[in-house]
């Protein structure tokens, strides 16, 4: 079974600095890798996703997250982040066909 | 394109009864998974339907059930709610079952058992 660690519940930083938010899974085969973002009463979008190849990818709102097969890690970062920013992070993990598996999340708040 | 559109938004109701939950799949898309989100926490998997059959669950007891149609759109059921059933509960569509196709999620349907 896969599951889905991420190490900070909350993160908070100030406008333009920049961010990492850390993810670890737990699998003993190959996994697809996710990030979602969900902004207040809303549902989830995709920030981007690792399938296979390069292990940076690069995402929308200008996030990129690294794939690390030894350190089972996929964390997300951010050079410079805004206010809009503001929001409840999850990383998840698909095996195959299975379902996708979430973590608890990470609460980004971005001060001015 | 339309997106995943789910209904009611906001839904209360009494413990022990029971509730459907609506999810129209983005056009084209023949896969739904249905997860629940209990405040402060991640999705959590109810079960997955692919092509109208169930495709896998998660552990959730036989009380949550679920119908995919046709037309690819699908119901959520809740018999005998308890107060813990409040919760966030979002479908999510994808093109097919495989892995590499991203899900798209609607806003969620927000219950609250008294």
């Amino acid at each position: 079974a896969q599951s889905v660690t991420q190490l900070d519940s909350q993160v908070p930083v100030f406008e333009e600095a920049p961010v990492e938010l850390r993810c670890n899974y737990s699998s003993s085969v190959s996994v697809y890798l996710f990030w979602y973002v969900q902004y207040p009463n809303q549902g989830l979008q995709l920030l981007l996703k690792y399938l296979s190849g390069s292990t940076l990818v690069k995402g929308i709102n200008g996030f990129e997250a690294e794939f690390n097969k030894s350190q089972t890690s996929f964390h997300l970062r951010k050079p410079s982040v805004h206010i809009s920013d503001t929001a409840e992070y999850f990383c998840a993990v698909r095996r195959n066909n299975n379902d996708m598996r979430f973590g608890a999340g990470t609460r980004l708040t971005v001060k001015p | 394109e339309t997106g995943v559109t789910q209904s009611p938004t906001h839904l209360i109701k009494t413990r022990g009864q029971q509730v459907t939950l609506r999810c129209s799949s983005q056009s084209g898309h023949n896969t739904v998974s249905w997860y629940q989100q209990a405040l402060g926490q991640g999705p959590q998997f109810i079960f997955q339907y692919y092509r109208e059959e169930e495709n896998g669950r998660g552990n959730f007891p036989p009380r949550f059930s679920g119908l995919q149609f046709p037309n690819y759109s699908s119901e959520l059921n809740v018999n005998a709610l308890e107060l813990d059933d409040s919760a966030l509960y979002l479908c999510a569509s994808s093109l097919e079952q495989g892995a590499n196709y991203g899900y798209t999620f609607g806003s969620g349907t927000r219950l609250t058992v008294v």
